[in-house]
């Protein structure tokens, strides 16, 4: 079974840069599984921040940009704002019409 | 503007069936890819299943068999009748527009409630 990881938690100061990362329990992400990360608060609906990959959506600031690095899809946040503290998601392709979320990483800024 | 609307949530008994509605406007649903994912209390989000623009279905391993994702052309709907239902079906369910390997438009969430 496959199990998509994503770290439990990340701390980041305020300005600063954190990248979370979005990896597989067997193998490498690559852009094949087309890595889409997505912003929630509690009790909100998700926001998608970056589809297949990379692509920014409408709206989202130019501080949010995804890529992959290494064998893991990413997201990195540079100049960390107080209202990015949230639950991030990735989710990835596995083809055949089947896509698989990771486990959520709780971001805080302090 | 595209908005969704999720809606057909609430407390069922264990065993019994429930079908959940998604209205869209905006856009056409049947000229999409549309998605279920679903999030239990407390947990993560959950890729649920995913109806093409062409009709063809798929599921999730933990509702394979019992849920069936379908739309209405003429309501602009998308469904999710789900049967068998269990406590693990316990879940806020959403329903959003898939293109270009992404979710987007996300509805606001159905609470399904599965309790005796």
């Amino acid at each position: 079974q496959t199990v998509v990881t994503q770290e439990p938690s990340f701390s980041v100061s305020p300005g600063g840069t954190v990248t979370l990362t979005c990896g597989l329990s067997s193998g490498s992400v690559s852009t094949n599984n087309h890595p889409s990360w997505y912003q929630q608060t509690p009790g909100q609906a998700p926001r998608t921040l970056i589809y297949n990959t990379n692509i920014r959506s409408s709206g989202v600031p130019d501080r949010f940009s995804g890529s992959i690095l290494g064998n893991k899809g990413a997201l990195t946040i540079t100049g960390a704002q107080a209202d990015d503290e949230s639950d991030y998601y990735c989710v990835l392709y596995m083809g055949s019409g089947i896509w698989v979320f990771g486990g959520g990483t709780k971001l805080t800024v302090l | 503007e595209v908005q969704l609307v999720d809606t057909g949530g609430g407390l069922i008994q264990p065993g019994g069936s429930l079908r959940l509605s998604c209205a869209a406007s905006g856009f056409i649903v049947s000229n999409k890819y549309m998605s279920w994912v679903r999030q239990a209390p407390g947990k993560g989000l959950e890729w649920v299943s995913i109806i093409y623009n062409t009709g063809s279905t798929y599921y999730a391993d933990s509702v394979k068999g019992r849920f069936t994702i379908s739309r209405d052309n003429s309501h602009n709907t998308l469904y999710l009748q789900m049967n068998s239902l269990g406590a693990e079906d316990t879940a806020v369910y959403y329903c959003a527009n898939t293109f270009d390997y992404g979710f987007h438009s996300w509805g606001q969430g159905t609470l399904v409630t599965v309790s005796s």
